[in-house]
């Protein structure tokens, strides 16, 4: 079985600086994927970032970039210039490649302070 | 942006009661899914449905839970029986691939089980 571990429940950072959360996971598995989703008040889940593990390259989407490395099972994501309306609460997500399901990890409250 | 619709937003009930959260995925998705979110918990697998039959389902998926795409459009979730602790925000998904590389979330369903 796949587990995700978010070992910060919060991060505070200020307004257009830069703030990385980590994710690390656990899986045998070699084709998989990992994502991002930004989880605000209004408890809508939104995908932010994903990442395919046969790609080396780390995925960026503007102002959010990854930092996968897969022989670490780690998949940190990196806010760059972060905003007040980036605060929330972001999930990492396991699903393996062609599998039904994301794994969820706990959680990290981001709080963007101005 | 197309979006899954979920309703109601809120939804209260009474334990033993019999309750269907309704949800209404992109139309062109094919893939369909169900999570909860106990309140300060991870986001937790419920049950995927693809072709008009469950593709997979966890361990909370007991027999109390149901679901069906009745008319092509709608997605339900039926609790046969409510129990307190299925007080949750429910959460219908949708994608056009099994690879989720497109999963949207829908705004998710507060139920409370008094």
């Amino acid at each position: 079985a796949q587990t995700v571990t978010q070992s910060q429940p919060e991060m505070s950072v200020q307004e257009a600086e830069t703030v990385t959360l980590s994710c690390t996971y656990d899986t045998s598995e070699n084709n998989y994927y990992l994502f991002w989703y930004k989880q605000p008040p209004s408890r809508q889940m939104i995908l932010v970032i994903r990442q395919e593990a046969y790609k080396q390259q780390n995925a960026t989407e503007n102002r959010f970039s990854v930092n996968f490395q897969k022989a670490a099972k780690s998949f940190s994501l990196k806010i760059s210039d972060s905003q007040l309306g980036d605060t929330a609460m972001y999930f990492c997500a396991f699903m393996k490649r062609g599998g039904n399901k994301l794994v969820f990890g706990a959680g990290t409250i981001l709080r963007v302070k101005s | 942006e197309p979006e899954v619709t979920q309703t109601p937003s809120h939804q209260v009930t009474q334990m033993g009661q019999e309750v269907i959260l309704r949800c209404v995925p992109i139309s062109n998705h094919l893939y369909f899914y169900w999570y909860r979110q106990i309140l300060g918990q991870k986001v937790e697998f419920l049950v995927s449905f693809y072709n008009n039959e469950i593709s997979e389902k966890s361990e909370i998926f007991d027999d109390q839970f149901s679901v069906e795409r009745p008319d092509g459009s709608n997605f339900t979730l039926k609790i046969r029986s409510t129990k307190l602790e299925d007080s949750a925000m429910y959460f219908c998904a949708s994608s056009n691939d099994r690879n989720n590389e497109k999963l949207f979330f829908g705004s998710g369903t507060q139920l409370s089980v008094l």
